[in-house]
């Protein structure tokens, strides 16, 4: 199993900062098959990045996304209120076919 | 705008098995640019892939859940469902179902907004 980690678990910050959370990967992720997502409380996740960099439809370019082989960035500029929320790494690819980080807290 | 909907029991008693259905609007689960999957989160913990289905008949489980799941599609309903036995209290957890995209790099960027599960008597 691809085991993703992440720091760190929490972070706090002000609107108008910016937010950079790591992701490694215990092996090195297939084809930069590597996602990043964004949780709120009784939400379902919410897709920010695929392809290691790209980012997901409707996702404002504050967000971007960083690395290969097994280490990971992804980077969130001017934080909105609205950024407040669980963000967490994503691998396809090795088995399971899914796997993911444990989750950094962001709190603005 | 595509659109998920899982629907079930909120309750399960144990060694029963659970059975989800996930509904699909603004797109086909006959797309052969997509997966359809099933996730699930304890409370307050993280993601885990239970397994996914294509147009196909290709299926891919959790090899740690792989024993008691089955993956299955509708086409004449667009819908999707799952079936996961002999539930226990270890299987209680908000249960998504979510669409995964080839042309996306396999990113899930269609989910429904869960459906919670308890394994109680």
């Amino acid at each position: 199993e691809n085991v993703l980690t992440q720091s760190p678990d929490t972070l706090s910050l002000s609107p108008g900062e910016g937010a950079t959370i790591s992701c490694r990967a215990s092996q090195s992720v297939l084809i930069n098959y590597l996602a990043w997502y964004q949780q709120k409380p009784g939400q379902a996740p919410r897709l920010l990045i695929y392809g290691v960099s790209s980012r997901a439809t409707g996702i404002p370019d504050r967000f971007s996304g960083s690395g290969s082989g097994t280490d990971f960035t992804l980077s969130i500029n001017r934080l909105e209120p609205e950024d407040s929320a669980v963000y967490f790494c994503q691998q396809f690819g090795s088995s399971p076919l899914f796997t993911f980080g444990p989750g950094t807290k962001v709190e603005i | 705008q595509v659109q998920m909907q899982e629907s079930g029991p909120g309750l399960v008693k144990p060694s029963q098995t659970l059975s989800l259905t996930c509904s699909v609007s603004g797109d086909s689960v006959s797309s052969d640019s997509h997966h359809w999957n099933w996730f699930r989160q304890p409370a307050g913990k993280g993601l885990e892939w239970i397994g996914r289905i294509h147009i196909s008949g290709s299926t891919n489980y959790n090899p740690s859940l792989k024993r008691r799941v089955t993956v299955s599609l509708d086409t004449s309903k667009n819908q999707f469902s799952l079936k996961l036995s002999s539930m226990t209290a270890a299987d209680t957890a908000v249960y998504f179902c979510a669409r995964s995209n080839v042309l996306q790099s396999y990113g899930l960027d269609v989910w429904g907004q869960g459906t919670t599960v308890t394994v109680s008597s």
